[in-house]
């Protein structure tokens, strides 16, 4: 069976990091872009960023550039995401999603970072 | 960017109704759409991908259509587990980006 299980959200103040993971099972990992995407309380998607199969290509929308980097390992079927300097404004739940390089087929069930002082 | 623009943003119908909701693209992105059911407190839903492309293990009463500008997602005859929000969502280039989301109620 399919499964994309995200960990790492946590309630964190401004300006500090935090590292979240994707574990992935039941498909081959490595054949697949793999995609994180946050929905803010209350609000609609946004897609924040993705990476290619073997990490050549990441893509990240403009309000994460520079903040935000997004790498996989593939020997560990996980991906991940690296926040630095977050912003109240990065308050989300974040989904790892596998698909296609614009196509989301299927999702985790989402991990929730809070940024707050 | 693209700009993605539903309508309406909620629609209240009963259960064994036909529903449409619109959706429209700031530039042209030819069949580069797609469609995702959020029901509440639970993960997106991959529906049509390519417009027109129902996924597996997606019911045939959910159809997609259009291209260039203007998609439509059809729900041939609600169910009661069909009350959820839908987005569409472009994969044209990125950003990709989704519409604001319609919310389907019932009536």
């Amino acid at each position: 069976e399919m499964q994309l299980v995200e960990s790492g959200g946590d309630l964190v103040q401004p300006g500090e990091s935090l590292r979240l993971s994707c574990a992935a099972s039941g498909f081959t990992f490595s054949r697949y872009w793999m995609i994180w995407v946050r929905q803010a309380p209350g609000m609609g998607l946004e897609w924040v960023a993705n990476i290619k199969q073997d990490g050549s290509e990441k893509y990240y929308v403009d309000s994460v550039k520079g903040r935000f980097t997004i790498s996989r390992d593939n020997a560990k079927n996980s991906l991940y995401l690296h926040m630095n300097s977050l912003r109240a404004e990065d308050t989300a739940v974040y989904y790892c999603a596998k698909g296609g390089a614009g196509v989301f087929e299927y999702w985790g069930r989402g991990t929730l970072v809070t940024v707050s002082s | 960017d693209i700009q993605m623009t539903q309508s309406p943003s909620s629609l209240s119908a009963s259960v064994g109704d036909r529903v449409t909701i619109t959706c429209r693209a700031s530039q042209g992105i030819s069949t580069y759409l797609n469609w995702y059911q959020q029901k509440p407190g639970k993960a997106p839903n991959l529906l049509i991908f390519a417009a027109s492309a129902s996924q597996s293990g997606v019911p045939s009463r959910f159809t997609g259509s259009g291209s260039g500008t203007d998609f439509t997602l059809t729900i041939s005859t609600l169910q009661p587990e069909d009350f959820a929000t839908y987005y569409c969502q472009q994969s044209y280039s990125t950003p990709y980006t989704f519409g604001q989301g319609t919310k389907l109620e019932i009536k």
